[in-house]
């Protein structure tokens, strides 16, 4: 079966800093991967989604990237980190075609101070 | 811009009592709809979805969606909820013309009373 691993958990981290958040699936090939942000009475909002490695593509324009480094591994990162980048941050992944379920993680909560 | 909107935040019902959550798109071409939950200290997971067929959809733990294509609606129901139906819900839509990307609405905190 497929599981989907986030790391860190929780993360606390100082303005100006970078970030690298790494997410893994097991279980599949060529899954379609995505970032999403959850913040408190607003939903989750989707930040990247890539279909294949190397390719990346972006929703909203902001301090983050993300990258695909391998078929099963998709890192969201930033140089410097702004007090606004805190939230919740998910990764999801699905198989082939976009607009299929989509499976989350546990999410990693990020704090800038 | 395609969105989705649920149309309470907070419920806050008792034990056997009945839900209805509401939910609603912006969009009146081919969608993908979805349920998911997310049980307190749990990952999000999903509740059911509806990709054709039968309008209405059953999904885990006796909750049941309707899908009406005039009222360009996704509302989720359960005759009798339980203490362990409290999480928050989010209705998520995915939109052909929008290269099929899921939209989630903002979600409605469930609350139940035992």
């Amino acid at each position: 079966s497929q599981t989907i691993h986030q790391w860190p958990a929780t993360l606390v981290q100082p303005v100006g800093s970078p970030l690298s958040l790494e997410c893994t699936v097991e279980g599949t090939s060529n899954p379609n991967l995505y970032w999403y942000r959850q913040a408190a009475g607003r939903g989750l909002q989707l930040l990247f989604y890539s279909v294949g490695i190397g390719q990346i593509s972006s929703e909203v324009p902001q301090n983050l990237s993300a990258s695909r480094p391998q078929d099963r591994q998709f890192i969201l990162s930033s140089k410097k980190l702004l007090l606004s980048d805190s939230g919740f941050y998910l990764c999801a992944w699905s198989i082939s075609h976009i607009g299929e379920t989509q499976y989350f993680g546990p999410g990693t909560r990020l704090l800038v101070l | 811009a395609q969105s989705v909107s649920q149309h309470n935040h907070h419920v806050i019902l008792s034990e056997a009592a009945s839900l209805e959550l509401g939910c609603n798109y912006s969009y009146g071409g081919t969608v993908n709809l979805f349920w998911y939950v997310q049980y307190p200290g749990q990952h999000l997971q999903l509740l059911l979805k509806y990709f054709s067929g039968d309008p209405l959809v059953k999904g885990i733990k006796g909750f049941e969606a309707e899908f009406i294509k005039s009222k360009f609606s996704f509302n989720l129901r359960k005759p009798s909820v339980q203490w362990s139906d409290t999480a928050e819900y989010f209705c998520a839509v995915s939109f052909m013309e929008y290269g099929n990307k899921l939209v989630f609405g903002a979600g409605t905190i469930l609350r139940v009373k035992s």
